[in-house]
């Protein structure tokens, strides 16, 4: 089975811009959650989607928001880049049978000037 | 009460020897504790996990063991390899709330040959 697969890899953005990430799970995996992970504050919960519907949200402000598809991929999106955005993006999949069960995606690295 | 506490920050250790890190929480809702080993470029693995009505978990080097009324486990990793060398994170999660794992802030393990 693939892994979970993230685009872009990198991306640079300036203050004020706003970028779209992309996720595709394990085949057959409904549940796909999003983590930030920064040196300071380590990795820390975003949101998870199963079937298109945001199912648990960590403390990040509104300006982070995610959707999914029905066939399970996942976009996250964050409005009004700020330098303290920089940070790696990590986008997890979790079977039905074991939702604790994260499997990582190798994460987008995103750079804000 | 969220916080997962990880100790040490970073650790040396030499071929063949054990390798330990600490972790602590206070949230006793917590369920389900696995480890995670993050290579640099890729995202984190889930290495091992417990539940907290058994005390120890070994799976081949890997051990866990975990003291309830503590609030405390931690990962053993016996005869360790410098193909070993990683971040490690403990983390925390509740079965309700499956996806939302609470990482410790991980530990930087260098294993000399």
């Amino acid at each position: 089975k693939a892994g979970v697969t993230q685009t872009p890899r990198y991306l640079i953005k300036t203050r004020g811009q706003q970028v779209t990430l992309s996720c595709s799970p394990i085949s057959g995996h409904r549940s796909v959650s999003w983590y930030q992970q920064t040196p300071g504050q380590g990795l820390q919960f975003l949101f998870e989607y199963f079937s298109e519907t945001q199912r648990n949200k960590g403390n990040f402000p509104g300006r982070f928001s995610g959707r999914q598809f029905s066939n399970s991929r996942s976009e996250m999106n964050v409005s009004t880049l700020e330098l303290g955005d920089s940070a790696l993006y990590l986008c997890a999949s979790a079977p039905e049978s074991s939702y604790n069960e994260q499997f990582f995606g190798p994460g987008t690295r995103l750079t804000v000037l | 009460q969220q916080q997962v506490k990880q100790s040490p920050q970073s650790l040396i250790v030499q071929k063949g020897g054990i390798s330990i890190i600490n972790c602590a929480y206070e949230n006793t809702a917590f369920d389900y504790f696995p480890w995670y080993q993050q290579f640099p470029g890729k995202g984190p693995a889930l290495l091992i996990a417990i539940r907290p009505d058994v005390s120890e978990k070994k799976e081949g080097r890997f051990t866990i063991s975990f003291n309830k009324s503590a609030k405390q486990f931690s990962l053993h990793i016996m005869d360790s390899q410098p193909g070993d060398s990683a971040t490690y994170f403990c983390a925390a999660s509740i079965h309700s709330s499956a996806s939302k794992i609470i990482f410790g802030s991980g530990t930087r393990l260098s294993i000399r040959p």
